[in-house]
């Protein structure tokens, strides 16, 4: 059973506030959020995490609402650049200290 | 610049070969973590090390062999491996092992089974 579930694939436009929604319906009461950024043939890049309500860096924003189900990652105005593979995380597997990282949403800005 | 650096960028070789995959990390981490990611799959964790002791081995193939003589260096051992091995290798660090660490990844070796 997949931790967090979100679209395979989306599409914006340069400017754009671009919102990338993520279920995480088991989600555990110690359960962190984290989200990555991937660019082709590179490592995964750390964007944003956050365990409740909202939280807001430099190029991102993430919204948990209160059940803590879901959670979306914002992205305002969208540039080029940012056509990459976005991942959700969602705590540990159980009795690991493994992460799953899943298929991503693949975002590409179009110009 | 993450912190975390990986030799080689790009390797090749033969089934027959021995070759060994390193990764060190200046950030001063306890975990370290090496990832296999095949052509459009999701990363795959293949070992965990915390405080230089392996804490998970992802049922990986004993072709693949991890060494960690210290918290900064990591290294994958190749030996005999397979075409469908080729994929690009991570190595990635992280404060400690607990859910909410952030983990810090390499560029990545892209390997190459011929």
């Amino acid at each position: 059973l997949a931790k967090t579930t979100q679209p395979i694939s989306m599409d914006s436009y340069e400017g754009q506030e671009v919102n990338i929604t993520c279920s995480h319906n088991n989600i555990a009461t110690n359960d962190y959020i984290t989200w990555y950024q991937q660019f082709p043939s590179q490592g995964p890049r750390f964007i944003i995490q956050g365990y409740k309500t909202k939280v807001t860096n430099d190029g991102a924003s993430l919204f948990i609402p209160a059940d803590r189900k879901s959670s979306t990652l914002s992205l305002p105005r969208v540039s080029l650049s940012d056509t990459a593979v976005y991942y959700c995380l969602v705590g540990l597997e159980s009795g690991t200290y493994k992460y799953i990282f899943g298929t991503g949403t693949r975002l590409k800005v179009l110009a | 610049e993450t912190g975390v650096t990986q030799t080689p960028r790009h390797l090749v070789m033969g089934m027959t070969n021995k070759k060994s995959l390193k990764c060190e990390q200046h950030l001063g981490h306890n975990a370290m973590y090496w990832y296999k990611q095949s052509a459009k799959k999701p990363l795959e964790l293949m070992f965990v090390y915390s405080l230089e002791e392996r804490v998970e081995n992802n049922s990986v193939p004993s072709r693949f062999s991890p060494e960690c003589p210290n918290s900064s260096h990591l290294f994958l051992h190749l030996h005999t491996l397979q075409p469908e091995d080729s994929a690009l290798y991570l190595c990635a660090s992280s404060p400690g092992t607990s859910g909410g660490n952030e983990q810090f990844f390499g560029p990545g070796t892209r390997l190459t089974v011929l």
